[in-house]
C-alpha cells in the first residue's frame, strides 16, 4: 500500500462550483498535513497547513483532517478560473524526520 | 515571504556532460532539498541537507551528488548526464522550527533536458 494516495484526476468543474480534493494515507505516525498548489511551469506553493484533526479555514479554502480514517481533504468554495492548477497533498511525521511524503497531485480545471 | 531562487528556468545539456543546478534561499533556513518531478511519478526526493556541509540521500540519489558550502546555497550535480535525467528539478527549503514540522518552500523549478 502506498503511503499517500491521491486521485490524479483530471477534475473539470464550472466556475462557482464547490471542489473537493482528497488524499488517504497509511502511516498513523503522520501528524502534519499540507496542501500545495502548483500552477503550470511553476513550483508548488504552500496553500494550507494543519496538524490536528478537524477543519481549518482560510478564505474560500478549507482543509479537513480525519486522523481516525487517515483521510484529508481540501475544499474550494466558489471556485474561480484562477484556481486551475495541480493540487498536491503533503504529509509529515514531524520531529527530526525531515521528509514530506507527497501525493502525486490532482489536476483541476475551473471553466468560466 | 520566503524566496527560493533556482538559477535557471530551462536548461538543455548533452549526455555525458557534468551539470550543475543551483538554488539559493534568503530565509536563513537550515534544511534544503532537491526533488525531481515527473508525470505520473510525482515529487521524488533526491538529496537533502539539514545544515551546511551536511547531506543525506533521499529516495533516488543514484547519478546525483550535492554540495552545501554556504547555508543559503544548495547545488545539485549530475555527474554524467543521461537522457533519463530529463525532468523538472525543484529545490525547497525549510526551518527545522522546534517540534513542529515546518512546511517546505519551493523554487519555480529548472526544466532540464538531456539530449
Amino acid at each position: 500500500q502506498k503511503e499517500v494516495e491521491q486521485d490524479p484526476g483530471p477534475l473539470s468543474v464550472p466556475e462557482g462550483a464547490i471542489v473537493s480534493l482528497n488524499c488517504t494515507y497509511s502511516n498513523s505516525a503522520f501528524q502534519y498535513f499540507m496542501w500545495y498548489r502548483q500552477y503550470s511551469r511553476k513550483g508548488p506553493e504552500l496553500l494550507m497547513y494543519t496538524y490536528s484533526s478537524g477543519n481549518k479555514e482560510d478564505g474560500r479554502f478549507t482543509a479537513q483532517v480525519d486522523k481516525s480514517s487517515k483521510y484529508i481533504s481540501l475544499f474550494i468554495r466558489d471556485s474561480q478560473p484562477s484556481d486551475s492548477a495541480t493540487y498536491l497533498c503533503a504529509i509529515g511525521s514531524g520531529g527530526s524526520n525531515y521528509k514530506l511524503t507527497f501525493g502525486k497531485g490532482t489536476l483541476l480545471t475551473v471553466n468560466p | 515571504d520566503v524566496k527560493v531562487t533556482q538559477s535557471s528556468r530551462y536548461l538543455v545539456k548533452r549526455t555525458g556532460e557534468k551539470v550543475f543546478l543551483e538554488c539559493v534561499q534568503d530565509m536563513d533556513h537550515e534544511n534544503m532539498f532537491w526533488y525531481r518531478q515527473d508525470p505520473g511519478l510525482g515529487l521524488r526526493l533526491i538529496y537533502f541537507s539539514y545544515d551546511v556541509k551536511m547531506k543525506e540521500k533521499g529516495d533516488i540519489p543514484e547519478g546525483y551528488s550535492v554540495s552545501r558550502e554556504k547555508k543559503e546555497r544548495f547545488s545539485l550535480i549530475l555527474e554524467s548526464a543521461s537522457t533519463n535525467q530529463t525532468s523538472m528539478y525543484l529545490c525547497a527549503s525549510r526551518s527545522p522550527g522546534g517540534t513542529a514540522h515546518q512546511p517546505q518552500h519551493f523554487g519555480d523549478g529548472t526544466r532540464l533536458s538531456i539530449l
